[in-house]
């Protein structure tokens, strides 16, 4: 199975500031099948960003996602208050869909 | 909207079965996949199964394979997952989520805990 590794563990950044997520897989992810979801504690996981770059429907544009092959990059140009949760890679592309680890974004 | 309830939460004994179940509704349900999906306490998500709602074809994680069985019933717009044998491992938030063609898990359930505790 596809091992999804997400870099780094914790982002501790500003409000305002620009979060660069990072997630690189074990092997190629077929067709970039690659999700981003963001989730809160006690909350289901949301969807923001599938295909690797296609933003999930009402998802703002201040999330960006990008890469290909075996590196993706989720980018959150600004930060909103709102926006300090744990962020989660997915590939689909291959089954068993697999996830990362996970990298938590804290205020500084 | 769209709208994905689980069932509340459960403890059980090792040894024991649990049955979740997700009611859908806001759209077509037979138009959609429903995967099941959980989270141990602290721990990152992991994929346990999914059901084509159309045609009722399954398909399970390797971890799960005889373990967990994924049903649906049309009439009233509900998904299950039931998993057998539970040991304390299986302690977890349970979630479901919907998955469309050319998209992928945009609408998720609030979540069932199930505990596994003697």
């Amino acid at each position: 199975e596809i091992v999804l590794t997400q870099s780094p563990g914790t982002l501790s950044l500003s409000p305002g500031e620009r979060a660069t997520l990072s997630c690189r897989a074990s092997q190629s992810v077929k067709n970039n099948y690659l999700a981003w979801y963001q989730q809160k504690p006690g909350q289901a996981p949301r969807l923001l960003i599938y295909g690797a770059s296609s933003r999930a429907t009402g998802i703002p544009d201040r999330f960006s996602g990008s890469g290909s092959g075996t590196d993706f990059t989720l980018t959150i140009s600004r930060l909103e208050p709102e926006d300090f949760a744990v962020y989660y890679c997915q590939q689909y592309g291959i089954s068993p869909r697999t996830f990362g680890q996970g990298t938590k974004v804290e205020i500084k | 909207q769209v709208q994905l309830v689980q069932s509340g939460a459960e403890v059980k004994k090792p040894g024991a079965s649990v049955k979740v179940s997700c009611k859908a509704s806001g759209y077509t349900f037979i138009d959609s996949y429903m995967y099941w999906l959980r989270q141990a306490p602290g721990q990152g998500l992991e994929w346990v199964g999914w059901i084509n709602l159309n045609s009722g074809d399954t398909k399970y994680a390797q971890k799960f394979q005889g373990r967990v069985t994924v049903t649906r019933d049309t009439s009233i717009t509900t998904a299950y997952m039931e998993l057998s044998s539970l040991i304390s491992d299986d302690t977890a938030v349970y979630y479901c989520a919907r998955r469309l063609s050319g998209c992928d898990l945009d609408f998720w359930g609030q979540g069932t805990l199930v505990t596994v505790s003697s």
